[in-house]
C-alpha cells in the first residue's frame, strides 16, 4: 500500500457520460499530480495541484477538470467522454514543490476507465 | 520542454543475468532529479531509483544501479541477478528542480518492457 487512495479502480460507463476520480494523498503530502496512460504508452501529465492551487497544467482537455479540496483530497471530472478516454488514470503525491524530500512522487494503484 | 526517451521497447533477460535499459533526456537546465520507475502486471507504480544530477555518484539500490552520464544526457539502468519478480514495464522519468510550474511534474519516456526467461 503506497499511501495514496484512489477510488473507484474500474469504472465502465459508455461515450457521453460524465465521470468522476477520486484520490486522497498520502498523510502529510500536500502536492497532487494527476496522470492519464492509455494502453502500452507511457503516463502523460495531466494537471498538478499543490495545497488546493492548480500548480501546473500538461496536456489536458478541456472536457476535464480537476480540484483540491481542503482535506488534500482531490477529483478529476471527466466529461463528455470519448471512446479514447479509455485508460488508467493515476494519481500520485508529494510532500510539497522542492527540496530534496519534495522530488519524489508517490503513486496511488490507478483508477482504470472504460468507455463504451 | 524536456523529453525522456526510451529507445527499447522491449528487452529479455535470462534469470540471474544482467540487463541494462537505455535512457536519455533533453533539457537545458543543470539541475534537476532522474528516477526509474518499475510498472509490474499490477499497473502500480513502483519507484525503484533516483538520482539528483549534482551528484557524481550513481545511485545503487540492491540489484539496480545506475550509469548516469550528464554531459551525455544517458541515465541507464542495470538490473544484476534478474529474478522472475523483476518482469514488468520499467518508466526512465525527469523532474527539474526549479521551483515553480515547470519544476513539478515527471515526464516520463515510453517504457521497455522487460522479460525475465526462467
Amino acid at each position: 500500500d503506497s499511501g495514496v487512495t484512489q477510488t473507484p479502480k474500474h469504472l465502465i460507463t459508455a461515450t457521453g457520460q460524465r465521470v468522476t476520480l477520486r484520490c486522497s494523498p498520502r498523510s502529510g503530502d500536500l502536492s497532487v499530480y494527476w496522470y492519464q496512460q492509455s494502453l502500452d504508452q507511457g503516463l502523460q501529465f495531466l494537471i498538478q495541484y499543490y495545497n488546493g492551487e492548480e500548480r501546473a497544467k500538461g496536456n489536458i482537455l478541456e472536457r476535464f477538470s480537476a480540484q483540491q479540496f481542503p482535506d488534500l483530497h482531490s477529483e478529476l471530472n471527466l466529461s463528455s467522454l470519448e471512446l479514447g478516454d479509455s485508460a488508467l488514470y493515476f494519481c500520485a503525491s508529494s510532500p510539497g514543490l522542492a527540496g530534496k524530500g519534495a522530488n519524489v512522487l508517490t503513486f496511488g494503484a490507478g483508477s482504470r476507465l472504460t468507455v463504451l | 520542454a524536456q523529453t525522456v526517451t526510451q529507445s527499447q521497447p522491449e528487452m529479455s533477460v535470462q534469470e540471474a543475468e544482467t540487463v541494462t535499459l537505455s535512457c536519455t533526456y533533453d533539457t537545458s537546465e543543470s539541475d534537476y532529479y532522474l528516477f526509474w520507475y518499475k510498472q509490474p502486471p499490477s499497473r502500480q507504480m513502483i519507484l525503484v531509483i533516483r538520482q539528483e544530477a549534482y551528484k557524481q555518484q550513481n545511485a545503487t539500490e540492491n540489484r539496480f544501479s545506475v550509469n548516469f552520464q550528464k554531459a551525455a544526457k544517458s541515465f541507464s539502468l542495470k538490473i544484476s541477478d534478474s529474478q522472475l519478480g523483476d518482469a514488468a514495464m520499467y518508466f526512465c522519468a525527469y523532474r527539474s528542480a526549479k521551483v515553480g510550474a515547470a519544476g513539478n511534474k515527471l515526464t516520463f519516456g515510453g517504457g521497455t518492457r522487460v522479460l525475465v526467461k526462467p
